[in-house]
């Protein structure tokens, strides 16, 4: 099972928006709902920020937004802010039972 | 509060083992799979796989199958990540994750342990 793929690197100035792709396949992102979205900051755990593509945890600000089409998932991140800057990553349920990480993508506020 | 807290860093030689522990609190231990990711320096999540205190039913991920084991001790609320044969390539961050779904629906990672750093050299 490969990692799903994210972007390397997405930039914006501040309040922008932006958005991170997440692309899988038919057996993971594809076939179902089950994806999430994660940031970390260096040298930090990761924190859940959207879960079952569109879902926010309660304390996540409204400016992170999820949606999928197909294969792909997609997280925008609106009004950025220098606080968002960050690595992201996806994850999504995979039909073999697995659950599977994208590649990651690093967000630089300009 | 939900917590997951971790075991310290630690520093071995190839070919030793490693037993890593994850304390969960806030939430009944029984009721969620919790599992394991790797991230190696400078690189992306990896995930290990999970397992369910209730049973000690268990997933590997493709990667790890066969290379590392879990187990729980449902008493005190602790999983735990057993690395043997260490090699210079084990050496990354470990974070124990509770998740949240079935085991054939997994939903995704709600909450995430500070990590444990391994550091594998002679």
């Amino acid at each position: 099972q490969s990692a799903l793929t994210q972007p390397a690197s997405v930039s914006g100035s501040p309040g922008q928006s932006i958005t991170i792709s997440c692309t899988g396949t038919s057996s993971d992102v594809g076939r179902y709902s089950y994806v999430s979205w994660y940031q970390q900051h260096p040298d930090e755990a990761p924190k859940l920020m959207i879960y079952e593509v569109y879902n926010r945890p309660s304390g996540v600000s409204s400016r992170f937004s999820g949606s999928k089409s197909g294969n792909t998932a997609s997280l925008t991140i609106s009004g950025l802010q220098t606080e968002d800057e960050a690595d992201y990553y996806c994850s999504s349920y995979a039909s073999s039972g697995i659950l599977v990480f994208g590649s990651g993508t690093t967000v630089t506020v300009l | 509060e939900v917590q997951l807290v971790q075991s310290g860093a630690e520093v071995k030689k190839p070919g030793e083992s490693l037993k890593i522990s994850c304390k969960a609190s806030g939430y009944t231990f029984t009721t969620y799979w919790i599992g394991w990711v790797r991230q190696m320096p400078g690189k992306g999540l990896e995930w290990m796989g999970i397992i369910y205190p209730r049973d000690s039913d268990s997933t590997y991920g493709p990667s790890f199958q066969g290379q590392v084991t879990f187990s729980v001790d449902e008493s005190i609320s602790t999983a735990y990540l057993h690395l043997s044969n260490l090699q210079a390539s084990d050496s990354a961050m470990y974070y124990c994750a509770r998740h949240v779904g079935g085991r054939y629906s997994l939903v995704g990672v709600d909450y995430w342990g500070q990590g444990t750093l391994v550091t594998v050299s002679s």
